[in-house]
C-alpha cells in the first residue's frame, strides 16, 4: 500500500498568489482529514469527509481557504490570495471504514508564503 | 478545546523512563496517542477506547482515567528509536480529534 500521497512536499510561493495542495488518500479509506501544524498552535484540524462530503469545516481558518473531495481518492485544499501567516506544514490523512478512529498521515506540505 | 499535555519537553538517557501527561476539560469517548519524528508525519502509537483499558506497544503502554478526563503515556527502557513529539488527541465520539501541542522526547545515548 503507498499510504496517504501529497503533493507537492514543498511549496514557496509569494503573498496574494493562489496555493493548493493536493492528496490521494489510502485506497478503500472512507474519511479523509485536513491538518495544520505550526509551532504555535500545534496540530489544527482544519475539515474532514465522510464519503467525500465536508462533514466539519469549523476549523478552517477563514474564506481564504476552500476544501474539496470530488471523489473518494482525491482531495484539494485551496489558499486564495495566501497570507505569511498561512505558512505551515498541512498533513493530510485518511481512515478506513471501521469502529476505531485510526488516522493515517501523509508526509505533509511544507508551505512558505514570502 | 486543545487538550494540555506535559511535560512540553523531556531528555532522558537511554534505557531511563518517561510519563507523559494528557488532560482535557471535556468529555472524552476516546484518547488517542501519536508519535512525529523531525520532518515526518505523526505516526498511530494506539487509541484507548472509553473503558479505563490500559494498550501496550512494544515497552510503551498507556493508560485512560475517563471520570478525571486523563491519559498517561509510559515510555520504559527507553530507546534512541524513541525520540520524537509525542501527540495525545482527544475524540468526543464525533471522528474529531483534537491534538495538544506535543511534548518532545529527546533521548540520549
Amino acid at each position: 500500500d503507498a499510504g496517504v500521497i501529497q503533493s507537492p512536499r514543498h511549496e514557496v510561493t509569494e503573498m496574494g498568489q493562489e496555493v493548493t495542495l493536493r492528496c490521494k488518500p489510502i485506497s478503500g479509506h472512507n474519511s479523509l482529514f485536513w491538518y495544520r501544524q505550526t509551532m504555535m498552535r500545534g496540530l489544527e484540524l482544519l475539515i474532514y469527509f465522510n464519503n467525500n462530503v465536508p462533514i466539519d469545516d469549523s476549523g478552517m481558518p477563514e474564506d481564504r481557504f476552500s476544501a474539496k473531495m470530488p471523489n473518494a481518492s482525491f482531495s484539494t485544499l485551496k489558499i486564495q490570495p495566501s497570507e505569511p501567516r498561512d505558512s505551515a506544514v498541512y498533513f493530510c490523512a485518511s481512515r478506513p471504514t471501521s469502529a476505531v478512529n485510526i488516522q493515517y498521515f501523509g508526509a505533509g506540505t511544507r508551505l512558505s508564503v514570502l | 478545546q486543545q487538550p494540555v499535555q506535559s511535560p512540553q519537553a523531556v531528555i532522558l538517557r537511554e534505557g531511563e523512563d518517561a510519563v507523559i501527561n494528557c488532560s482535557s476539560s471535556k468529555a472524552l469517548y476516546s484518547v488517542h496517542w501519536y508519535r512525529q519524528k523531525h520532518g515526518e508525519a505523526p505516526v498511530f502509537l494506539m487509541i484507548l477506547l472509553k473503558g479505563g483499558e490500559q494498550k501496550g506497544h512494544e515497552k510503551i503502554s498507556a493508560s485512560f482515567n475517563e471520570k478525571k478526563q486523563q491519559s498517561s503515556l509510559y515510555l520504559t527502557a527507553s530507546q534512541l528509536s524513541y525520540s520524537g513529539t509525542y501527540f495525545c488527541g482527544t475524540e468526543r465520539g464525533d471522528d474529531k480529534i483534537i491534538f495538544g501541542k506535543g511534548t518532545r522526547l529527546h533521548i540520549l545515548p
